[in-house]
């Protein structure tokens, strides 16, 4: 497996509450990601990093913020959290490789948030 | 707008039976496509993926997949099904040059009997 870390695995969290998860990487991948994993929706991209301090929008970035300070991390933040938010959050990695070779994206095994 | 097309919601086969599962893409350039495989409870574990070049691939755990870009489908394919391979399949297109910037579809629920 990708030396990918997710933290938590699960939460459960209250309505308008603050709540950041935390991706950690060890194979020094350039590009960082974060989706969330809903029923008959598959997985959709929220924001994704392509260095430090460098991140960008997804298709689903409303209520989210991602911060990456380090190469190795990536934090998710849900700054009020709603019911709507309750889901499966993955991160994932890729690399621009050498040799203007690319890799493709390895997932983390994710994390359970429940807003209730 | 680009778009990932999983039909089938859910399939059911005989262990030993031949499995295909179908996607079909809406991109405008020429699509980088991956299958993706996930295990209850685990993280998505790729299957194999098209670049460029021959239009059949083949991928891990005896799967294969072939590209027609006439039909934009990348339907994955395997001849003999084993009970472990019971799991939700992913199919996702690419966008831009960094691979995980990927639109999926919405998953097709693979059970086996037995």
């Amino acid at each position: 497996d990708a030396g990918i870390t997710q933290s938590p695995r699960h939460k459960v969290t209250e309505t308008g509450t603050p709540v950041t998860l935390r991706c950690h990487q060890t194979e020094n991948h350039r590009y960082m990601y974060w989706y969330r994993q809903d029923p008959g929706h598959g997985l959709r991209l929220i924001h994704y990093s392509y260095g430090v301090k460098d991140t960008d929008k997804g298709e689903v970035s409303d209520g989210y913020s991602v911060s990456r300070s380090k190469t190795e991390d990536f934090l998710l933040t849900l700054e009020s959290a709603t019911s709507s938010q309750t889901s499966v959050y993955f991160c994932a990695i890729s690399d621009s490789g050498g040799a203007g070779g690319r890799t493709e994206a390895f997932f983390g095994q994710g994390t359970r948030l429940t807003v209730v | 707008a680009q778009s990932v097309t999983q039909p089938d919601i859910h399939i059911t086969v005989s262990e030993g039976a031949s499995l295909e599962l179908r996607c079909n893409y809406s991109y405008g350039a020429t699509p980088y496509l991956f299958w993706y495989v996930q295990s209850p409870g685990q993280g998505l574990q790729l299957l194999l993926k098209y670049f460029s070049g021959d239009t059949l691939v083949q991928g891990i755990k005896g799967f294969e997949a072939e590209f027609k870009r006439s039909q934009s489908s990348f339907n994955l394919r395997k001849p003999s099904v084993h009970w472990s391979d019971a799991a939700e399949y992913f199919c996702a297109v690419g966008r831009g040059s960094t691979l995980g910037r990927l639109y999926f579809g919405r998953g097709t629920q693979l059970t086996v009997w037995p």
